[in-house]
């Protein structure tokens, strides 16, 4: 079942913060974020496999609401390279296919 | 280290011609995934092998499309015969992770617009 994200796009001024949401209509077993720039293949983020599990590099973190079936990934202080579509994956058990959401677009400007 | 990948990049046919996309996955990558991505939206599974041997191909159009892995290495992923809504990137990756998905590393596509 593909998870809905939100918002389907935002643009933001370097150094803003912004949240991207993924949420599931069933429940979650893990929860997966990738980056993709134009014309270029996804990159992984990373995973979070525990309900209220958060991780994070740089200025990129994620959280992972297990009874809300959700999961958040949040980009601080924006650089120009965090421009490009960011992709929520999720799994519904450890057996089922790992299936994305439509991506939202995020665009830094100067 | 090599990453994924994927050949050709770009293919162009017309409606009902036939095409194969080939892909290398990373080395000691046992489990490997053919996506499909129409333009604006997020990766779809297509196909996904454990070794050899199919795991899930449950959204696979299995009267147009197959794949095949041999020896659990390199993949081909075809298509015969292709209709216009079958243009689209198609990615290939590959993952270490045998019972869940681990981190996925995906080649740069193979982009087939069909005519």
């Amino acid at each position: 079942q593909q998870p809905v994200q939100s918002p389907q796009a935002v643009i933001l001024r370097e150094g803003e913060d912004a949240v991207i949401n993924c949420s599931s209509s069933k429940a979650l077993y893990s929860v997966h974020w990738y980056r993709q720039k134009h014309g270029e293949a996804p990159v992984f983020l990373m995973i979070l496999l525990k309900g209220g599990e958060q991780k994070g590099h740089d200025k990129i973190s994620a959280s992972f609401n297990e009874k809300k079936q959700q999961s958040s990934l949040y980009l601080t202080a924006s650089q120009l390279s965090y421009s490009g579509t960011y992709f929520c994956g999720t799994e519904h058990s450890g057996n089922t296919p790992l299936v994305f959401g439509k991506g939202t677009r995020l665009s830094v400007i100067a | 280290e090599a990453g994924v990948a994927q050949s050709p990049r770009y293919k162009i046919i017309e409606k009902r011609q036939s095409v194969a996309f080939w892909c290398n996955p990373i080395s000691g990558h046992a489990t490997l995934y053919w996506y499909q991505q129409i333009l604006g939206q997020g990766p779809k599974l297509l196909i996904q092998f454990q070794n050899n041997g199919v795991v899930d191909d449950s959204q696979l159009p299995k009267d147009r499309f197959s794949a095949e892995r041999l020896k659990g290495v390199d993949s081909t992923l075809k298509i015969q015969p292709a209709k216009l809504e079958d243009s689209a990137v198609y990615l290939c990756a590959s993952s270490t992770r045998r019972d869940r998905a681990g981190e996925l590393f995906f080649g740069e596509g193979s982009r087939l617009t069909v005519l």
